[in-house]
């Protein structure tokens, strides 16, 4: 069975910091992907960021990069310099090849403080 | 607005009522999904169509629920006798899947949010 465990329920930082949300995963299947999707309070679910399993190098795009340590199972996200705009839920997500559904985990909820 | 659209936005019935939600994907995109979130948790898999057929049903999708994809565009989840249970976002989401594997991200609606009485 696959699971998506995201153990910090809400995180706070200040503004031009940077953050890490944690996300640890579990499955059997040797070739996932790996999703983190933003979901402001509007609710619109936005995506930001993907790691493949057998990608070599950690996923960056913009202030988000993915910390992707494969032996340990974990995905983390990380917000670099931090704006006001960020505080939203993050929820990662994780679909296996074998599957077609993807596994959300229940999110961190991130405020940032001016 | 080339995104995913979801119709209505909002809806409030009265338990044992029968409501039908709409989800126009992105115009390219062949996979559709549905999705139930209720407060305080993730997105929760219900089902997934490729073009037109309906390919897997969560156990979450009790014989209440339906889902179709006529003619591989848009899609519509309907439930039937709804309980107080089911109030939710039901969130819709279109990716886009070639013959070959690929993780394609998928690109979600704004959600019809459902409050059963």
């Amino acid at each position: 069975a696959q699971k998506i465990t995201q153990t910090q329920p809400g995180m706070f930082v200040q503004e031009k910091e940077a953050v890490t949300l944690d996300c640890t995963y579990d499955t059997s299947d040797p070739s996932y992907g790996l999703f983190w999707y933003k979901q402001p309070s509007s609710g619109e679910m936005i995506f930001l960021i993907y790691q493949g399993s057998y990608d070599q190098q950690n996923a960056t795009e913009g202030r988000y990069s993915l910390n992707f340590q494969k032996a340990r199972k974990s995905a983390n996200l990380v917000i670099s310099a931090s704006q006001l705009g960020d505080s939203a839920m993050y929820f990662c997500a994780m679909r296996v090849r074998t599957g077609n559904q993807f596994y959300f985990g229940t999110g961190t909820s991130l405020t940032v403080i001016p | 607005d080339t995104g995913v659209s979801q119709d209505p936005r909002h809806k409030i019935t009265k338990r044992g009522q029968n409501v039908t939600f709409r989800c126009d994907p992105i115009s390219e995109h062949n996979r559709l999904y549905w999705y139930r979130q209720t407060l305080g948790q993730g997105p929760e898999f219900l089902t997934y169509f490729q073009n037109e057929a309906q390919l897997e049903k969560s156990r979450l999708l009790s014989d209440r629920f339906s889902a179709e994809r006529p003619k591989g565009s848009f899609s519509t989840l309907e439930i039937q006798r709804t309980e107080q249970g089911d109030s939710a976002m039901y969130l819709c989401a279109s990716s886009l899947g070639g013959a070959s594997f690929s993780y394609n991200e998928q690109f979600f609606g704004p959600g019809t949010r459902l409050t059963v009485l």
